[in-house]
This record gives C-alpha cells, structure tokens and sequence, in this order.
C-alpha cells in the first residue's frame, strides 16, 4: 500500500522568501515521486520528478525537491516567491516495481498563496 | 500547440441523463488518461489508455465507460449520471504510461 501525506494544507509567503511544501510518503515498493502544479481553473502541470537517480531533483520554475529515504520525505523549495507562483501544488507517489498497478497516490494538496 | 482539449468545459446533467467527455491530443503521446478530481481529495484515475485500443480501469471505474477512439481522442462516457459523479473531470495524456505529463483544463460537470 502506498499514501502520500501533505503536512500543509496552505501556506502563506512574502514575495521574494523561500518556499517550502512538505510531504511525507509511505511505500511498499521503492516509490517514484512527483510534484504536480495547478493554477486556477488549470489542468496540473508536472513540476518535477524522482525517479531513484540523484536524490536532489531540480525542476521547472526555480523549483527543487530533495528525496530523503530516512525520513520518507519530498518536500519542494524554492529560494525565492514569485506572485505567479500562487497555485495548488500535489505531491504524488507511484511505487516502482509494482507494475500492476496503473494508479498515481496523490495527497490532498498545498494552497500556496504569495503577498505582494 | 493545443496540448490537451477536452469538450465540455461545463455541464449541467440531471440524474439518469447520459452523456460523453471528449478529449483530444496533439502531442502523438500513446498513453492517456482521464482523472476526477473531488475537493480535498487529489485525483483519482477512471480509466487509462495505454495506446490505441487499449484501456484499463483505474480506481473509480464504476459508472464509467471509455473508448480510444484513435491515437488522438480518448472519450469517456456516463451513461446513467449519478449526484456522486458531480466532479471535475481532466483528461491527461504522456508519450508513455503510467505518469501523466500533460492534463487537459477540466470538464466542470454538475448532476442535480
């Protein structure tokens, strides 16, 4: 079984500070990981990925997750909010090696809302 | 570059009524996929297409029907809407499966 747990469900930041999204995942099977952006009234738009290569993952926009297997975390930072950066973000989980299974975990999402 | 379309973007249904989500890419991706997405719930897989002629239920399947019409196109129908199904519903669509790239802007869909 695998499930996705994403601490915040909103965050609040300054333009121009540091972004953190957090999320824990818990897997059977050695996971892939991803961050999916929405903006509003949008279809999601991946973000990034870890797919078991380097553990630092750098994606589109300035953003960065960090693969932790020992604390099962992937958490997404950037160093610094932009007003366009305001969107739902999902991290989701998929289990590698469970071929069977067809179904992204997604978690229930992070509202990034970014001050002028 | 269109991406993703789908067709509705809105739609009012009563209960009983039946009706198909369209959905098109111009991408020549082989994988497609539709997803409900309900408040505080993430999304969830319907159905998934893993190339032309080819489907596989997902998580929520009941209720739900879907043809890969062709490499372009993957429909998915209700052919007896229920309260329960009132959702956004993304189309989405990847070169291969199983994790989707690219998502379609929703089909806002109310049964009453």
């Amino acid at each position: 079984a695998q499930s996705v747990t994403q601490l915040d469900s909103h965050v609040s930041v300054s333009e121009g500070t540091p972004v953190l999204l957090r999320c824990n995942y818990s897997s059977s099977y050695s996971p892939s990981l991803f961050w999916y952006v929405q903006h509003p009234n949008k279809g999601l738009q991946l973000l990034l990925k870890y797919t078991s290569a380097a553990t630092l993952v750098k994606g589109i926009n300035g953003f960065e997750a960090e693969f932790k297997k020992s604390e099962t975390s992937f958490h997404l930072t950037k160093p610094s909010a932009h007003m366009s950066d305001a969107a739902e973000y999902f991290c989701v989980v998929r289990p590698v090696g469970d071929t069977g299974r067809r179904a992204l975990t997604f978690g229930s999402g992070t509202r990034l809302q970014v001050q002028p | 570059n269109a991406g993703v379309t789908q067709t509705p973007k809105f739609q009012v249904l009563k209960t009983g009524q039946s009706m198909t989500l369209q959905c098109a890419q111009d991408m020549n991706h082989n994988s497609m996929y539709w997803y409900r997405q309900d408040p505080g719930m993430g999304l969830r897989l319907i159905y998934y297409s893993a190339s032309e002629g080819t489907t596989d239920k997902g998580e929520v399947p009941n209720g739900y029907n879907v043809s890969r019409l062709n490499k372009r196109e993957f429909s998915l129908r209700l052919e007896s809407a229920a309260p329960s199904q009132t959702s956004v519903y993304f189309c989405a669509s990847s070169e291969e499966g199983p994790t989707p790239q690219h998502f379609g802007d929703g089909t806002r869909l109310s049964i009453l």
